[in-house]
């Protein structure tokens, strides 16, 4: 059964500290794997999509890494205005079918 | 950067009763979806908005108690059925350009009394 397990639930971090928030995945045939942050009361925001093992992208502070069974999306310095939840999803199959499926969230807070 | 919207924004129901949500996105899409997110959850997909023919249901969600429309690229409804309790939640619609990405509209927050 497909299933994306992210860890830690909830992580506080003082300004300035980095650390890493991981995504474990089991899928047959991966095709993408997805990461969003949702701030609350609002709809998931696009960060990143990620192909294949290896692969690494970045966007000011993060930097999202694929393995083949895991991915890491790194906060480098991070600043109060990071707080989020940050949702990893998978999409399987030759062909788009569209169903993400989403692990349940960690949910950063970033102190000052 | 194209504008996904939803109406209502939320809205608070009595059990029994319907309400349908809207998604309007201001350029025409590829695929459209429904997602449904219950309090202190993840998300999870309801169902594959299909142009002009029926929607593609998951596991655990049917056509009655979700029906849902796509009368053309840019536009789809969810109605929820006789709600219940149980029915409070965020519910989302996201679309896809062709690029296997799916961006979100804002969500609907639903409460039934």
């Amino acid at each position: 059964e497909d299933q994306v397990t992210q860890s830690p639930e909830a992580l506080r971090l003082q300004e300035g500290e980095s650390s890493s928030l991981n995504c474990s995945y089991t899928v047959s045939g991966l095709r993408g794997l997805f990461w969003y942050r949702q701030d609350p009361g609002k709809g998931p925001e696009f960060l990143f999509t990620l192909y294949s093992a290896g692969e690494e992208k970045e966007k000011e502070r993060l930097k999202a890494t694929l393995t083949k069974k895991e991915s890491f999306l790194h906060i480098t310095a991070p600043k109060p205005e990071d707080s989020a939840t940050y949702l990893c999803a998978v999409l399987r199959g030759s062909s788009n079918t569209g169903k993400l499926i989403f692990g349940q969230g960690t949910t950063l807070q970033v102190k000052p | 950067s194209a504008v996904i919207s939803q109406k209502p924004s939320r809205d608070i129901c009595q059990r029994g009763t319907s309400l349908t949500i809207q998604c309007q996105v201001d350029s025409q899409v590829t695929m459209m979806f429904w997602y449904r997110q219950q309090p202190g959850q993840s998300l999870t997909l309801i169902a594959t908005a299909n142009q002009g023919s029926e929607a593609t249901y998951e596991s655990g969600f049917v056509i009655d108690k979700f029906p849902i429309s796509r009368p053309n690229l840019t536009f789809s409804t969810l109605t929820v059925s006789n709600m219940s309790p149980e029915d409070s939640s965020i519910y989302l619609c996201s679309v896809d350009w062709g690029t296997d990405t799916q961006y979100f509209g804002p969500g609907t927050r639903l409460t039934v009394l």
